[in-house]
Order: structure tokens, then C-alpha cells, then sequence
């Protein structure tokens, strides 16, 4: 069956520009998730929903960050007058049970990878 | 704040013996545990998880062994493969009970 997919798979844009990093999670899944991950480290939690419900954004960076998942299915993570800091690999991961689940495999898409000029 | 750290940044084994990563954490809170294997241009992979109320868990030619006294977690590897060659990383349920808390990963590479 399909993965976690994510588009666009690369972006380039240039400093001051807003960009919107689009996931598509694995049908049914309760959860969702949005990572950074810099070059040679695990990725790093950056928010988290259950169904349509943004249950935690401590660690988005800033307030330039921005997330949201309206239907509970799709979901996209908006950076606002991007700076050359913000340059990663955002991954996105979904998993199949919800808060009050035992287990928290989550299944991480291929990512997209953000350049910032 | 809390972390997860591991202890070896790289590991060379030859294919077919048994490989060993090491894994530390701080939290003691921590109630659930897995282990991801990442390859180059791909996203984690979920490899094998176990819960605090275990020490030992296995899977597939893998291990996960969990030290509670230490905070000290391992993968072991049964009969390294070419295949397995990738970045490994643990990682921890956090305090919100959702969040995953990763260590910055170890490189094995498998040789011939």
C-alpha cells in the first residue's frame, strides 16, 4: 500500500519568500507529524495533530511557522518570509493510533528538502 | 533538556557478523523506544520498538535490549548484510507521550 508521500520533493526559494510543504499521511491514520531534520541528526518534532486537532506546535521554531490539517487526512506545514536558517529536511510521519494509543510506530515520508537562498 | 544520544557515530563490520549499536538516554520518564534504520534519500524506517516494562525484544536478525538501571538501549544485528548499511537511530517517546526524541545516529557500513 501507499507510504506517507510528501510534495514538493525539493524547493528552492529565495529569502523573504513564503513556501507551503504538503503531506499526504497513510489513509486512516489517526496521527499526524512534522519533523526537521538537519544533515547527520534524527529528525526533530516540530508539531503534532490527532485527526483535525493541532494537540501540540512546541516545536515549531517561531511564529513564522504555521501548520495545519483542516480534514484530518492531508496536512501542510506554511514557513512565512523564509530565511536561509530555515533551510532542512522537513519530514512528515503518520501513524495509526491516536493519544491514548500504546504504540507510536510512525512511518515517516521521503521528505522535502528546503533551500533557502 | 533531556536527550538521546548515541555512543558510536560510525561502525564498520564485515557481512555476516553480528553488529552492535549503542544507544543512551536521559530520560527515565521515557516509557516506549524504537529503532530506525535510514538510508540515503529515504525517510526513517521503522525497525523494531520496545516498551519499558521489557529488556529484551526481538525481530527479524534484530535485537533491542533495553537497560533500565543505565538508560542504556541496543540494536543488535544478527548476520550483517550489505543491505543493513545505513544510519540507525533510537529515539524516545517523550514526556507528551507522542512525541519521538531521536539521537543523532550511527553510520554502519557492511563490508564484502
Amino acid at each position: 500500500g501507499a507510504g506517507v508521500s510528501q510534495s514538493p520533493r525539493y524547493k528552492v526559494t529565495k529569502r523573504g519568500q513564503d513556501v507551503a510543504l504538503r503531506c499526504d499521511p497513510i489513509s486512516g491514520h489517526v496521527s499526524l507529524y512534522w519533523y526537521r531534520q538537519a544533515l547527520g541528526q534524527g529528525p526533530e518534532f516540530l508539531t503534532y495533530f490527532n485527526y483535525e486537532a493541532q494537540q501540540d506546535k512546541s516545536g515549531l521554531p517561531n511564529d513564522r511557522f504555521s501548520a495545519e490539517r483542516p480534514e484530518g487526512s492531508i496536512s501542510t506545514l506554511t514557513i512565512q518570509r523564509t530565511e536561509q536558517r530555515d533551510s532542512a529536511m522537513y519530514r512528515c510521519a503518520s501513524s495509526s493510533q491516536g493519544l491514548a494509543g500504546g504504540g507510536n510506530e510512525q512511518f515517516f515520508g521521503p521528505g522535502t528538502r528546503l533551500t533557502v537562498l | 533538556g533531556e536527550s538521546v544520544g548515541l555512543h558510536l557515530p560510525t561502525l564498520s563490520v564485515q557481512e555476516g557478523d553480528n553488529s552492535i549499536i549503542n544507544c543512551a538516554y536521559s530520560n527515565s520518564a521515557s516509557d516506549y523506544f524504537i529503532w530506525y534504520k535510514q538510508e540515503s534519500g529515504k525517510g526513517p524506517q521503522f525497525i523494531i520498538d520496545i516498551r519499558s516494562n521489557m529488556d529484551k525484544r526481538q525481530g527479524q536478525r534484530v535485537t533491542v535490549l533495553l537497560n533500565k538501571t543505565v538508560k542504556h538501549l541496543s540494536l543488535q544485528i544478527a548476520a550483517t548484510q550489505p543491505g543493513d548499511s545505513a544510519v540507525y537511530f533510537c529515539a524516545e517517546r517523550d514526556n507528551s507521550g507522542y512525541a519521538l526524541n531521536f539521537g543523532k545516529g550511527t553510520s554502519l557500513l557492511v563490508t564484502p
